[in-house]
Order: C-alpha cells, then sequence, then structure tokens
C-alpha cells in the first residue's frame, strides 16, 4: 500500500464544510483511494472511495487531482456526530491488499 | 452493504487464561479475514491475514504462538489470545472482503474489548 499523509487533528464548527486532505505521492496505477470513519470503541465504517477526479455520495464527496498524488474528503455542513478518525487508505484493498492504517485525521466538532 | 460481526463484543478474563473471539461474514463469504489490534488513542495495528483452509499470515513482531487463528469456514474466522496477560488488553477488530461485491472495500465488524486482570 501506498504511504498516506494526513493531518493529525481537525476542529470544525457545525453546519461547516471540512476538508480533510491526504498526500500519497507513491500511488500505483492499480491503487484506489478510500476513506474510512471510525468511533470510539467501534470498527472502521466505509465511508467513500475513487480513482479519480470526484466522486460524490450521500455522506461525502472525494476529489482527485489528475496526477492522484493527493485527495480530498469533503464533508458538507458537519454536524457534532461527525467527531470521529477519518482514515485514508490506498491501494486495491478490495483485491489483493492488505490494509495498513496510518494514524489518521481526528476530527473535532465543536456546537 | 456486507456485514461483519464479532463475538463477544467484550470480555474480561483473568491473567493466564485464553479467551477466543470470533469474526462471522454475515451475508458473504470471505475466503480471507483481517486481524486488527487497536490500543487507546492509537491507530488500528494489522494482526494477522486469516486464510480459509490454510494457515494465517502475521505481521513482523506477532507472536503466532500466542495469537492462534483459524479460519475454518468462509464465514467464520476465531483469533484465539492464549495464556493472555494484562498487556493483551486491547481492542481487537476483524475485517473481510467480499469479492463477490461490486465495491472494492473491506468490511469491518464491530470489534471486541478485551480486558485481562
Amino acid at each position: 500500500l501506498a504511504k498516506t499523509t494526513q493531518p493529525i487533528s481537525m476542529d470544525s464548527y457545525e453546519g461547516q464544510e471540512v476538508n480533510i486532505t491526504c498526500s500519497h505521492n507513491n500511488i500505483a496505477t492499480n491503487d484506489y483511494i478510500t476513506w474510512y470513519q471510525q468511533f470510539p470503541s467501534q470498527g472502521p465504517r466505509f465511508i467513500i472511495q475513487g480513482y479519480k477526479t470526484k466522486v460524490t455520495n450521500e455522506v461525502a464527496s472525494l476529489f482527485i487531482p489528475a496526477d492522484r498524488k493527493s485527495s480530498t474528503l469533503s464533508l458538507p455542513r458537519v454536524s457534532l456526530s461527525d467527531t470521529a478518525v477519518y482514515y485514508c487508505l490506498v491501494g486495491d484493498i478490495g483485491r489483493d491488499d492488505k490494509i495498513i492504517f496510518g494514524k489518521g485525521t481526528r476530527l473535532h466538532i465543536l456546537p | 452493504g456486507a456485514v461483519v460481526s464479532q463475538h463477544p463484543s467484550w470480555v474480561i478474563c483473568k491473567s493466564g487464561t485464553s479467551v477466543k473471539i470470533e469474526c462471522r461474514s454475515l451475508d458473504f463469504q470471505a475466503t480471507t479475514m483481517f486481524w486488527y489490534r487497536q490500543f487507546p488513542k492509537q491507530s488500528l495495528m494489522l494482526m494477522a491475514t486469516s486464510n480459509e483452509g490454510s494457515k494465517a499470515t502475521y505481521e513482523q513482531g506477532v507472536e503466532k504462538d500466542k495469537f492462534l487463528i483459524n479460519h475454518a469456514s468462509l464465514t467464520l474466522s476465531t483469533l484465539t489470545v492464549t495464556s493472555a496477560h494484562p498487556e493483551d488488553s486491547s481492542f481487537y477488530i476483524c475485517s473481510a472482503r467480499d469479492l463477490a461485491g461490486r465495491v472494492r472495500e473491506q468490511y469491518f465488524g464491530p470489534g471486541t474489548r478485551l480486558t485481562v486482570t
């Protein structure tokens, strides 16, 4: 799996849009970019996955530039319940790759 | 989406005893499952890859004789912590791939909190 770098922590306020950027300079051609969310004492939960350009689902958007060396997870109008740790993972985790987690980004939403 | 369950959700045991944790894929078959350990305020650490019908592959530094993994069927993997000690107290999480699924993801169980006294 390609190594990833993301901010250790972020604070934001309810109702704001939150963008978490992940750097993955060594991403390989077959790699996908996947984001997981983890609440305390729970297993990680899949948020979104993309390969290039932009992907949007009901909870988030994922922006991937043409060179794919970084990606940005965008959470629209966050609420207190979005306080969690967010992990950026790069690889083909659904097929061949085991997941090696980085430190993740601890997002704290303030009222 | 696919569901992975773990049992028990929490367990307290005495030092020196063994504890078995089950990981089940409820609505899909998983030839490969993964076991992680997570200490407070830390990230998940991959312990081993569990392969159905064959021996597990352990990550460097993980004692295979202490953490016994059995993947006897396509829907069940077990992790047995043998001769548990207080330093084994942690949050254990499993995950599984659904190779037949549309999305290229891994599904995680809810975790098992192990406390060794």
